[in-house]
């Protein structure tokens, strides 16, 4: 199993331009979310996903679009790129909602926004 | 105020001695996790408890309920330890969707 990978690694965006973080997991889990981490703070929620089809928002959502249209992928959209948005982002993904789910994360996406 | 505080930010250690991470949350929570993130970025959980105690190789897990603290405890410690140690509290009720983040602790093991 390759578990959960992201793509890019790197990436350098002006600001206003738009960019598909990807996510995939291919341990059929029903539970993917996305994270920003940024110095100084602990890792902050943008969005989750319960299952194909079904999305909301965390604590930090603005400025980012999701959606699931498969079980394996979560795609993170940055629709209009700011600098306020260079950060680094982690897809985690866990096999339901339980507090008692281990989460698996991917290797993270660091993002500079010029 | 965090909901989840950790101490200490920074430590470094001498190889083979016995450390201690801290974690003080302010919320009711359901389970209480613990990750490391590798110097090259990479998060993995660590543990999970609801109570009392977990233990995995030279890493120990406590949880006190009652006194809402949690320690991270390493025995004999190696410089591959080195890395940055975050739990996480979720909430009652709450899906993983409500896991809240403490800022990590940062060690550095010297051999």
């Amino acid at each position: 199993n390759a578990g959960v990978t992201q793509t890019p690694k790197f990436q350098v965006l002006k600001t206003g331009q738009s960019m598909t973080l990807q996510c995939a997991q291919d341990m059929n889990h029903e539970y993917m979310s996305w994270y920003r981490q940024d110095p100084g703070m602990g890792l902050r929620l943008i969005h989750y996903s319960v299952g194909a089809g079904i999305t909301d928002q965390g604590e930090v959502p603005n400025g980012y679009n999701v959606s699931r249209s498969t079980t394996e992928d979560f795609p993170l959209r940055l629709l209009s790129a700011a600098p306020s948005q260079t950060s680094v982002y982690f897809c985690a993904s866990s096999s339901g909602m339980s507090s008692y789910n281990e989460q698996f994360f991917g290797p993270g996406t660091r993002l500079t926004v010029l | 105020k965090n909901e989840v505080e950790q101490s200490p930010q920074n430590l470094t250690a001498q190889e083979g001695e016995f450390i201690t991470i801290n974690c003080s949350y302010s919320v009711g929570i359901s389970a209480l996790h613990w990750l490391q993130q590798h110097p090259g970025g990479g998060i993995v959980s660590l543990f999970m408890l609801s109570s009392g105690k977990k233990k995995h190789g030279r890493l120990i897990a406590t949880i006190n309920i009652q006194e809402k603290h949690s320690s991270l405890h390493i025995t004999a410690s190696h410089p591959r330890d080195s890395a940055v140690y975050i739990c996480a509290a979720s909430n009652y009720g709450g899906s993983q969707g409500n896991l809240i983040f403490g800022k990590g602790t940062k060690l550095s093991v010297k051999p």
